[in-house]
């Protein structure tokens, strides 16, 4: 069985400083594991997946995550903060032979103050 | 191209009455799952469907729940006898072939009163 956790339900950051969102994860086999943001009202969008290639993995909107198979994290990071930035933050593992189906963290609610 | 859509993107309904929830997927793509996302439950796996394969319903909380996908593209989520704890929003995503990635929908949010 594969689980996710994420630290804090709710991060407040300024802009220009840097974003840390935390995630841990169980799985039984080598995981794909995935950042999705979700904004208001909308739909999840792929930040960044890592599936077992470069442990660290750039995403978009200047996003970053580092897969650590020693501390079973793979926590976002983003160098510096923009207004833009303030949406939900979900991790998710999945595994290949369950048909790729996602477990979600809890998710991250990051808010960004002028 | 397109997104996957979903239909409606709001539903009201009383508690007993039957809803169907619809979900366009990427055109091509052969995976879709229906994921679910509750104040308390978070975002939870619901069920997926890969190609002519038999669906995994591991993930179905009730057997009030039911889908199916029809000549491998549309998908309708059925809920019966709906219950005030089935208020949630109702995501759909599909991928090019199920070891890829999945694109979500802008999900439909049920409401039961």
């Amino acid at each position: 069985a594969q689980s996710v956790t994420q630290l804090g339900s709710h991060v407040s950051v300024s802009e220009g400083a840097l974003v840390l969102l935390r995630c841990n994860y169980s799985s039984s086999v080598p995981p794909y594991l995935f950042w999705y943001v979700q904004y208001p009202n909308q739909g999840l969008q792929l930040l960044l997946k890592y599936t077992s290639a470069a442990t660290l993995v750039k995403g978009i909107n200047g996003f970053e995550a580092e897969f650590k198979k020693s501390e079973t994290s793979f926590h976002l990071t983003k160098p510096s903060a923009h207004m833009s930035d303030a949406a939900e933050y979900f991790c998710a593992v999945s595994e290949r032979a369950a048909g790729n189906k996602l477990t979600f963290g809890g998710g991250t609610r990051v808010l960004v103050k002028p | 191209g397109a997104g996957v859509s979903q239909s409606p993107s709001n539903k009201v309904t009383e508690k007993g009455k039957d809803v169907e929830l619809r979900c366009d997927p990427i055109s091509g793509h052969t995976a879709l799952y229906w994921y679910r996302q509750s104040l308390g439950q978070g975002l939870e796996f619901l069920i997926y469907f890969q190609g002519n394969s038999a669906p995994d319903k591991s993930g179905l909380p009730s057997d009030r729940f039911s889908a199916e996908r029809t000549g491998g593209s549309v998908s309708t989520l059925t809920i019966q006898r709906t219950q005030q704890e089935d208020s949630a929003v109702y995501l759909c995503a599909s991928s090019r072939t199920g070891l890829e990635t999945q694109y979500f929908g802008p999900g439909t949010r049920l409401l039961v009163l």
